[in-house]
Formats: C-alpha cells, sequence, structure tokens
C-alpha cells in the first residue's frame, strides 16, 4: 500500500539553526506532494505544494522543499528557524491515477519545538 | 472568504450511539474530504465528495458514512460508536480537480469527539 514516511517525530532546535524534515514516500508512479503545519490550537495550513517543473518550491514563512524523484523524497528545509516556527509539521501526497481524486495521504507528522 | 466550518468543534458520545458532524467549506468549493485525526494512526482518509458523489473512500469500517448536499455542505455519520472513534475529524475543501497546479486542500478546525 502506498504510504508516507517522516523520519523524524520530534525535533528541538534552537533559534537561528537550520531546519531539515525528511519526507519518504512508496509509490512509482506522478504524485503531487504537499508540506502542512498545524500550529498549538490552530487548523492544519499549507506551507508548500508540488505540481511538476522546478524540484526546488518554495512556501510561506522562508520554507522550501526539494523533489528527488529518483529518492522519492520531499524534505523541508528552512535556513533559519524562528520560536513561531514551533508546530507539527505534515508531509502529505496525493497519487495520479485515473480518477484523480483528492485522496492525500499523510505522513505520521514531526514536532519541531525551537528554543528561545 | 470564510473558512471552513465545522460543527460542533466538541462532541461527547456513549459508546453504541450514532453521531453526525458537518462541514461547511469555502465558498464556491465543490469538493470536501474528510479524515480522521489520532495520536496512534495520524491523519487517515475517509472519504472525497464531489458533487454530491462519493469520489474515494478510505479503509474505514462501514459505520462511517457521509453525504454531501447541493450547496457542498456535507455531513459524516459514524454509527455503532466505539471507544476507537474517539478522534479528531477534519474536513477540507477544494476548488479545483486533483492533479492541477492550483489545487489545494483547505482544512477546517475540527470536530473532537470523544466517546465514553
Amino acid at each position: 500500500a502506498q504510504s508516507v514516511s517522516q523520519h523524524n517525530h520530534h525535533v528541538i532546535l534552537s533559534e537561528a539553526a537550520s531546519l531539515e524534515l525528511g519526507c519518504n514516500y512508496s509509490y512509482g508512479g506522478t504524485v503531487n506532494l504537499f508540506w502542512y503545519v498545524q500550529y498549538p490550537g490552530q487548523h492544519l495550513q499549507l506551507l508548500l505544494k508540488y505540481f511538476s517543473g522546478d524540484p526546488l518550491v518554495k512556501g510561506i514563512k522562508g520554507f522550501e522543499a526539494e523533489f528527488i524523484k529518483s529518492k522519492f523524497s520531499f524534505n523541508l528545509r528552512k535556513p533559519s528557524v524562528q520560536w513561531s516556527d514551533t508546530a507539527e509539521y505534515f508531509c502529505a501526497v496525493n497519487l495520479h491515477g485515473s480518477s484523480n481524486t483528492g485522496k492525500l495521504i499523510f505522513g505520521q507528522g514531526t514536532t519541531l519545538q525551537v528554543k528561545p | 472568504k470564510a473558512g471552513v466550518t465545522q460543527t460542533p468543534r466538541y462532541l461527547i458520545k456513549t459508546r453504541g450511539q450514532q453521531v453526525t458532524l458537518s462541514c461547511s467549506p469555502i465558498s464556491g468549493h465543490r469538493s470536501v474530504s474528510w479524515y480522521q485525526q489520532t495520536p496512534g494512526q495520524g491523519l487517515q482518509f475517509l472519504f472525497e465528495y464531489f458533487s454530491e458523489t462519493q469520489r474515494n473512500k478510505g479503509n474505514f469500517p462501514g459505520r462511517f458514512s457521509g453525504r454531501q448536499f447541493s450547496n457542498s455542505r456535507s455531513e459524516m455519520n459514524v454509527s455503532t460508536l466505539e471507544l476507537g472513534d474517539s478522534a479528531l475529524y477534519l474536513c477540507a475543501s477544494s476548488w479545483g480537480l486533483a492533479g492541477r497546479s492550483s489545487y489545494e486542500q483547505y482544512f477546517g478546525p475540527g470536530t473532537r469527539l470523544t466517546v465514553t
């Protein structure tokens, strides 16, 4: 079955440190890829998405992600984190099939704690 | 534009009862997807509706059902509640067709269901 794996379940960083969260998926076909963030007490919101073209995509709040097709990966990065980045981060995949439905397959999530 | 709204926000039910959750998508959005979020299983896809038709269904028992109305509002129903149904139920709406670069799911705040 198709799945999404996020390597880090809990990450603790100091402010200004660089961030990289890993995401791998298992599906050999065409995919669309997303990173969502859930701040404490808030609902899921989209950070960035990849559909086609340039594999390096930029999102909101200084986040970016790189799609490496050969590695089935879509890692999230930020050069310098802030205390306000403390949140849970989810990688999600939408598989292309005959129906192209909107089913998202989510990873387990990574809790990021940024210490001031 | 108002976001995705879900009612009620919190619900406590007894095992064996049934429950109906409601979701109002963003105005103009025709697709509604439902997800279950639990600490153990993470975010899991329940089903997706588009123009009142169920387009995709996740791997959940038949006790979980849903429907969509002509105004795109959606409801999901869980019959014969079990303790394991305790979860945050998220609704997401989208405008375009999955697979296109404009595609994005916008999430509501969720309904927290507790089964005792």
